[in-house]
């Protein structure tokens, strides 16, 4: 079936330090990648999204590339803020069968000042 | 209008009660989702409508009842919940699996 598989949390960082949260998957067939982020108590927002192959998302100062052969969409930002302490969330969505999204487990981001 | 609105955002009920959550979407999409996020997890799916029809039931009790009762609206109508159904009820819209828009979700109490 279709999964995902992200790091585990939480990561805690100190404000402008750099940012990795490991994303990978598994899928039959061609799926749309997206980042998810969740504030406290609030829904999910869109981060960024990418829909083939080398593309590559991005959305204030994140990104994420689609690799295919890796099966990755890691998510980077090069200097972090206390404003992005957040719960991150790694999602596919296939066009065939079923079409909602998948998340992974979610990574909690706690960024110090 | 990107917006998908939930009412309530807070529930509390009882064992016994019969309530309903409420979303509503006016961007023209045609799929609508019911997700449940209980706390340090992610959204598990509940129920998808598309072109107003139920296409995917995730195995739900049936005290959870969805409803579309047009292409804005999207209802879930609890009955006889249980403690362990306190979670956060997400709802979705998406017009062609590009973008999904969520709700700021209704935090349920069961008690």
């Amino acid at each position: 079936g279709n999964s995902v598989t992200q790091m585990e949390g939480p990561v805690t960082l100190s404000e402008e330090a750099f940012l990795t949260i490991n994303c990978t998957y598994t899928a039959t067939g061609y799926p749309s990648l997206f980042w998810y982020v969740q504030y406290p108590g609030e829904g999910l927002q869109l981060l960024l999204k990418a829909t083939k192959a080398d593309d590559k998302g991005s959305n204030k100062g994140f990104e994420a590339t689609y690799r295919k052969e890796t099966t990755s969409f890691h998510l980077e930002k090069g200097s972090v803020q206390v404003s992005d302490s957040a719960v991150y969330f790694c999602a596919l969505t296939l066009d065939t069968g079923r079409r909602a999204l998948t998340f992974g487990s979610g990574t909690r981001l706690q960024v110090q000042p | 209008d990107t917006e998908v609105t939930q009412t309530p955002k807070h529930l509390v009920m009882g064992m016994t009660n019969k309530k309903s959550l409420k979303c509503e979407q006016h961007m023209g999409h045609r799929a609508m989702y019911w997700y449940k996020q209980k706390a340090k997890k992610p959204p598990e799916l509940m129920f998808v409508y598309s072109y107003e029809k139920l296409s995917i039931n995730e195995s739900v009790p049936s005290r959870f009842s969805p409803e579309c009762p047009n292409s804005s609206l999207l209802n879930l109508h609890l009955h006889a919940l249980q403690p362990e159904d306190s979670a956060l009820y997400l709802c979705a819209s998406s017009q062609d699996l590009g973008q999904f828009y969520f709700g700021s979700g209704t935090r349920l109490t069961v008690v």
